[in-house]
């Protein structure tokens, strides 16, 4: 299977700091990388799509000036939370897009979980 | 609203049962079909993708497709309790890379 990496695992950070997390594609290239939000008993929640070269797409509601995305290879993607408050605290995974011959496939990241006091 | 609807659960299996998993979708224009275990605490893992209707066959892992009723299952044989954890249907629309999730099912396994 494909492999795509995370760091870091998890961090800690004071309230109004940034953070940044790295999204690596291990064994492929990924034109096409996604960043989910997950709040504990709850679902998937997408937050953007980062297309390599190009700005993301973020989807409704999420704050694209608190939320940067950048994509600058074919294997790396960052999210940067900027002032982070406690209200972020949540796991943030990531996600390349491997593409195959029959249909292009979500390879997911371990997730880092975020804690912002 | 692109809907995908999946029994929240538990599901509660003995091991060495049959787990059956079940998902329905809005969209017909869905393209391609996938089945994410999550356990507790940790990210989504693929199982197993499906296009065509009919079933697909990789190891204790069946999945099933039927466009016309828009339906798709996982069946999972000589469940295990590893295999406890959080099933998610995705489905994909033709043309988009976005996946749309449901809200997964709870599996468990008892011994």
């Amino acid at each position: 299977g494909a492999v795509v990496s995370q760091h870091p695992s998890w961090v800690i950070c004071k309230s109004g700091t940034s953070v940044k997390i790295e999204c690596r594609s291990l064994d492929f290239q990924a034109t096409t990388m996604f960043w989910y939000r997950q709040f504990p008993k709850q679902s998937l929640m997408l937050m953007a799509t980062s297309n390599e070269g190009s700005k993301a797409t973020y989807e409704q509601g999420v704050e694209k000036d608190k939320f940067l995305i950048n994509h600058a290879s074919l294997t790396l993607s960052t999210l940067t939370v900027t002032s982070a408050h406690p209200e972020d605290s949540s796991f943030y995974i990531c996600s390349a897009l491997r593409q195959g011959a029959s249909t292009d496939t979500q390879y997911f990241g371990p997730g880092t979980r975020l804690t912002v006091l | 609203q692109k809907e995908v609807e999946q029994n929240s659960g538990p599901l509660s299996v003995p091991e060495g049962a049959i787990a059956s998993l079940n998902c329905t979708y809005s969209d017909r224009g869905s393209q391609s079909f996938f089945w994410y275990r999550q356990y507790s605490g940790k990210s989504p893992e693929l199982i197993m993708f499906i296009y065509s209707n009919g079933d697909k066959e990789d190891g204790r892992f069946t999945a099933q497709l039927n466009k016309a009723s828009q339906y798709v299952s996982l069946l999972i044989r000589d469940s295990q309790p590893s295999d406890s954890a959080t099933y998610l249907c995705a489905v994909n629309r033709m043309g988009y890379s976005t996946l749309t999730f449901g809200k997964g099912t709870m599996l468990l396994v008892s011994p």
